[in-house]
């Protein structure tokens, strides 16, 4: 699965639009992009994911560049319950596929 | 859909104990998958099953560990002998053919002192 990159930190106000960028500049065809996040000592909850196209649910939206090789998390409103962090992985196919985990973004979301 | 459930939340152990865990996926789910997680790290892949095969190992997975699901249901992981270096949030994900999105449970906090 290709690797992926994303800023350590981010921080956003609440009511305000968070962007979360990540990188994945080697991501083949058939492989997806998806996106986790994970609060404090939960465990991580399934926000999105798409292929090529821009997705969107009622959690967030996801922007995928028509190269694919980097794409934007969106939360439209962010929350102070939207404070965790973000991972963004490129897992193969819908086939069975471990998820590779990085380091992810720290969002804190302020009053 | 009630959500992937994981038994216990918590557990404290002396070393050299053997330690069992629990983890119910979410109903007709029939692929479960098993993480762990150190503090400051992501979560990382153990093993995966389908339906009662177990088709995937990582190396993490030392002869101490053993993990089951008998029945194609629920599944157990167990640690024998621990050590203090096995402390860390054990996570189970299921998912179902063909999408394979993962959902995750609340983890099991294992300390080993």
């Amino acid at each position: 699965d290709a690797k992926t990159t994303q800023p350590p930190s981010m921080d956003c106000a609440e009511g305000r639009a968070a962007n979360l960028p990540c990188n994945h500049s080697t991501i083949s065809g058939n492989e997806y992009v998806y996106w986790y996040r994970q609060i404090h000592s939960q465990g991580p909850q399934y926000i999105i994911h798409g292929l090529k196209n821009n997705e969107t649910n009622e959690m967030a939206s996801l922007i995928i560049t028509e190269d694919r090789k980097s794409s934007t998390l969106i939360l439209p409103h962010a929350t102070l319950r939207d404070t965790a962090v973000y991972y963004c992985i490129v897992k193969g196919g819908t086939s069975y596929g471990k998820l590779t985990f990085g380091q992810g973004t720290i969002l804190t979301v302020h009053p | 859909d009630t959500g992937v459930s994981q038994d216990p939340r918590h557990k404290i152990t002396k070393r050299g104990q053997n330690v069992t865990f629990r983890c119910d996926p979410i109903s007709e789910h029939n692929r479960l998958y098993w993480y762990r997680q150190t503090l400051g790290q992501g979560p990382e892949f153990l093993t995966y099953f389908q339906n009662e095969a177990q088709l995937e190992k990582s190396r993490l997975l030392s002869d101490r560990f053993s993990a089951e699901r008998p029945k194609g249901s629920f599944s157990t992981l167990e640690i024998q002998r621990t050590e203090q270096g096995d402390s860390a949030m054990y996570l189970c994900a299921s998912s179902r053919v063909p999408t394979d999105t993962q959902y995750f449970g609340p983890g099991t906090r294992l300390t080993v002192l």
